[in-house]
């Protein structure tokens, strides 16, 4: 049985800081990792999939993944009030996406 | 390009009742999923599609929920006999899901039912 934890959260950063969302998988053999983002009553929306170990840069996002200890993290940087929102860490599965239960990030202007 | 759409926004309706909610992805895409939150809960995972292979059925909570997929396109999850605890939102995605580029797992979510079982 695949998992994906998440620390709940909420995590709170003060605007212009880097926010580190964490994630640990259980299956070593999971491939590829992708963070969503939910805004509170609105659907889930990708921000960046990653599947080389190493880091991983978009704007003010950064993916690292590392296989060998089975963890993904999103670095936000130059945090702004505008992504206070929940984020998801997924893995793909058998066909499937299994997401984790979500980090809610707070950033405090 | 159009994104996955959901019909209706939102569903008001009475235990017992059946009810049906549409999902159509975006074309061309392969896959299809259906999950449900509920409210300030993570996603639960109910049913997924993928081409003209038999649907992957292990998430639905009971034999009250079933889904179709006609034509390799629009997909319809119908819950019968209502109870209040199926109020959730239901939440539609779709992925291009080809084999061996693992970039398109990427799954692209709709905006969502809302359904209230009063």
């Amino acid at each position: 049985q695949k998992e994906v934890e998440q620390n709940s959260g909420p995590l709170s950063v003060p605007e212009g800081a880097i926010a580190s969302l964490n994630c640990t998988y259980s299956d070593r053999g999971s491939q590829s990792f992708f963070w969503y983002r939910q805004y509170s009553g609105k659907s889930p929306e990708l921000i960046m999939f990653i599947y080389s170990n190493g880091d991983k840069e978009d704007g003010r996002f950064t993916a690292q993944l590392n296989k060998a200890s089975q963890y993904v993290s999103l670095l936000i940087r130059d945090s702004q009030p505008s992504d206070s929102a929940t984020y998801l860490c997924a893995l793909a599965g058998q066909g499937n996406l299994i997401f984790g239960k979500g980090t809610k990030l707070s950033v405090k202007p | 390009g159009a994104g996955v759409s959901q019909s209706p926004s939102n569903k008001v309706t009475e235990k017992g009742k059946d009810v049906e909610l549409r999902c159509d992805p975006i074309s061309g895409h392969t896959a299809l999923y259906w999950y449900r939150q509920s409210l300030g809960q993570g996603l639960e995972f109910l049913i997924y599609f993928q081409g003209n292979s038999a649907p992957d059925k292990s998430g639905l909570p009971s034999d009250r929920f079933s889904a179709e997929r006609t034509g390799g396109s629009v997909s319809t999850l119908t819950i019968q006999r209502t109870q209040q605890e199926d109020s959730a939102v239901y939440l539609c995605a779709s992925s291009l899901r080809l084999a061996g580029k693992l970039d398109t797992d990427t799954q692209y979510f709709g905006p969502g039912t809302r359904l209230t079982v009063l």
